[in-house]
């Protein structure tokens, strides 16, 4: 069956530090691969997208890889802030104008 | 970047009653998702509504139950027929981002948050 999970329900990490949340996926063939940030009562907000072909997004303190032998991707937030306290969200994209979501990872950086 | 309006954003209502949630978009958009996301769940696309033809909907979502209006290219409304507590969830549409012609990811709207007793 399609599986799309996220490393943990919930991530604490005090604040300067680098937070790493994961994304594995089970039977599906990606063509793109997006993180999202939800804040609570808030919808989904785009943070960044890396395509099949590509190893490594950055923006700002944002780092993504994309492995699609592992079926795994990497969100790295450097220099970690209380104000990036958020549910981060994977989603994969077939192409077909489909988003597959994750369940989400509840971060708290911790001043 | 598209800013999306959604009305209500909460409502408590009665099982077996119905619900339209509407989506406001500030500019014209081709395709507008709706999207379910229940209480620690990932969310889930419900249907894909295009303007002048009947939306499509995803595997275990039917029309009957989530009828689905695309009057205009910034507009559309989901309604959640004969509730029932199991229907207690966020809403959301969704639209579309294009770059260099290619889709390059989606603006949500705030959700619609129902329980249903």
């Amino acid at each position: 069956s399609q599986k799309i999970e996220q490393n943990s329900e919930a991530l604490n990490i005090q604040e300067g530090k680098t937070a790493t949340l994961t994304c594995n996926y089970t039977n599906y063939s990606p063509a793109y691969l997006q993180w999202y940030r939800q804040d609570p009562g808030r919808g989904p907000v785009f943070l960044l997208l890396i395509r099949e072909n590509e190893k490594e997004k950055r923006k700002e303190r944002l780092k993504v890889t994309f492995d699609t032998t592992l079926k795994q991707s990497l969100f790295h937030i450097t220099a970690s802030q209380p104000a990036d306290s958020a549910t981060y969200l994977c989603a994969l994209g077939t192409g077909a104008n489909n988003l597959f979501f994750g369940t989400g990872t509840r971060l708290t950086v911790i001043p | 970047s598209a800013v999306i309006s959604q009305k209500p954003s909460r409502d408590i209502c009665q099982r077996g009653t119905s619900l339209t949630i509407q989506c406001q978009v500030d500019s014209q958009v081709t395709m507008m998702f709706w999207y379910r996301q229940q209480p620690g769940q990932s969310l889930t696309l419900i249907a894909t509504a295009n303007q002048g033809s009947e939306a499509t909907y995803e595997s275990g979502f039917v029309i009957d139950k989530f009828p689905i209006s695309r009057p205009n290219l910034t507009f559309s409304t989901l309604t959640v027929s004969n509730m029932s507590p199991e229907d207690s969830s966020i809403y959301l549409c969704s639209v579309e981002a294009f770059r260099q012609g290619r889709s390059e990811t989606q603006y949500f709207g705030p959700g619609t948050r129902l329980l249903v007793l």
